[in-house]
């Protein structure tokens, strides 16, 4: 069974500080996502990465993929209250028809004012 | 435009009742997908199809069965609700691209069985 443990489960921290996320799994990932969901809705993808050891910056998010493509990190740069969400890996896909993903455990932000 | 859209937003209903939750994708996608996000906010895989065909049912209850008309519509209908019934559902499209394309998730429907 292949899965996708992200660490830490909870952050809470102040804005303007620095954070990073893990995404982990001992199984090996064609691409990985990375989605944000704001409570109430479902969520929103972010990026894709899909080079082992490539890196990509979407303005203060920086998105890494683990150059034996098996993990990842999401680093945030001066968190600002508006990054809060449920942030989710996803690694996939695990089927030739199908862009089937296999969803992280989330990490839960929150970032006070 | 929504791009995908679920209904309803929200269902409470009673243990031993039939109900369906419908989702729609005006975005072209030919692949559409069912995934049940629990307390936990843990999403999970239910069922996938491909231009109306089934090509992932995971190990669910046969108590669940979607239906697609067609590519832009898969509808899950949930027979003998159960307590633990109770989650988030989200429907999904994406284009095959090799994992590439990435989804694009309905606003969910909250199920509370009672």
């Amino acid at each position: 069974t292949q899965l996708l443990e992200q660490s830490p489960q909870f952050l809470s921290i102040q804005e303007g500080e620095n954070l990073t996320v893990y995404c982990n799994s001992s199984s090996v990932f064609s691409s990985l996502q990375w989605y944000r969901q704001e409570p109430g809705e479902g969520p929103v993808l972010l990026v894709t990465v899909v080079t082992g050891g490539e890196v990509k910056k979407l303005k203060r998010l920086t998105f890494q993929f683990g150059d034996a493509r098996k993990d990842s990190s999401l680093h945030i740069t001066a968190a600002q209250p508006g990054d809060t969400g449920l942030y989710l890996c996803a690694g996939g896909p695990v089927s030739y028809n199908t862009d089937k993903l296999i969803f992280g455990t989330g990490t839960r932000l929150q970032v006070f004012p | 435009d929504t791009a995908v859209s679920q209904t309803p937003k929200y269902l409470v209903t009673q243990m031993g009742n039939d109900k369906s939750i419908k989702c729609e994708q005006n975005l072209g996608h030919d692949t559409m997908y069912w995934y049940k996000q629990d307390s936990k906010k843990f999403l999970k895989i239910m069922f996938s199809y491909n231009n109306k065909e089934l090509i992932i049912n995971e190990t669910v209850p046969n108590r669940f069965s979607p239906k697609s008309p067609d590519k832009a519509h898969l509808n899950l209908h949930i027979n003998s609700l159960e307590l633990g019934d109770s989650a988030v559902y989200f429907c999904a499209s994406s284009q095959v691209n090799r994992g590439l394309g990435g989804y694009t998730f309905g606003s969910g429907t909250r199920l509370t069985v009672v």
